[in-house]
């Protein structure tokens, strides 16, 4: 089925470990996301590719990095784990940023920092 | 104040009730709104964009009023299927939110027999 695919879905770290999440969609969407959610929190945006080659910075990028790789794929890399970064982790993607047509999401990674 | 702001609930409402929303939005210069539902455990999922004219969809009938910078979603004769937690969604405008989906924290909803 088309959609967005990420991987893993589980994965627990010590502090200070690195890990990248991958994200892949085959929509052929140009704007990709990273969001992550924590109770009571809502969905905050990590960091987003409005389109392939472009990066920019979201409401709370600290702490990550993010390629766009090509059209189909984007990651999110944690340089050195925290346990403030324990969280579900959330890649989407759109049409073009700003579209009025929704965010298709992935089914989210759930990431344990201990 | 947060851009985008709900009741988080949780609302627990018997099969066949009628349960409204609510949602108030911070930017007046969004441009676009939607309703998404998440599942316990799962992604999002879009359920209906918001039009300035309100829009109907089925049994949900969602609201816009722009001068009051206001969204609603309103579910009739509900099912113990719609239970999930609904999430008010505003396309940001502006700083860093510009272009960029913005979340409500979701409204728990509990439809039980």
């Amino acid at each position: 089925n088309a959609g967005v695919t990420q991987t893993p879905k589980f994965q627990v770290l010590k502090t200070g470990q690195s890990m990248t999440l991958q994200c892949a969609q085959d929509m052929n969407h140009n704007s990709m996301y990273w969001y992550r959610q924590d109770p009571g929190m809502g969905l905050r945006l990590i960091y987003y590719s409005a389109s392939e080659g472009t990066t920019d910075k979201g409401e709370v990028p600290n702490g990550y990095n993010v390629s766009r790789l090509n059209k189909r794929e984007f990651s999110l890399r944690l340089e050195s784990a925290a346990p403030s970064q324990t969280s579900v982790y959330f890649c989407a993607s759109s049409e073009v940023v700003g579209g009025d047509y929704g965010y298709t999401f992935g089914s989210g990674t759930r990431l344990t920092v201990v | 104040r947060k851009e985008v702001e709900q009741d988080p609930g949780p609302f627990n409402v018997p099969e066949g009730a009628t349960v409204a929303f609510n949602c108030t939005y911070s930017n007046s210069a969004s441009q676009s709104f939607f309703w998404y539902r998440q599942d316990c455990r799962k992604e999002p999922k879009l359920l209906m964009s918001v039009y300035s004219s309100g829009n109907e969809d089925g049994r949900f009938t969602a609201q816009l009023n722009r001068a009051s910078q206001y969204i609603s979603l309103l579910i009739r004769d509900s099912k113990l299927s719609d239970s999930a937690t609904y999430l008010c969604v505003v396309n940001g405008a502006g700083g860093t939110s510009y272009g960029k989906l913005t979340f409500g924290q979701g409204t728990i909803l509990t439809v039980h027999p």
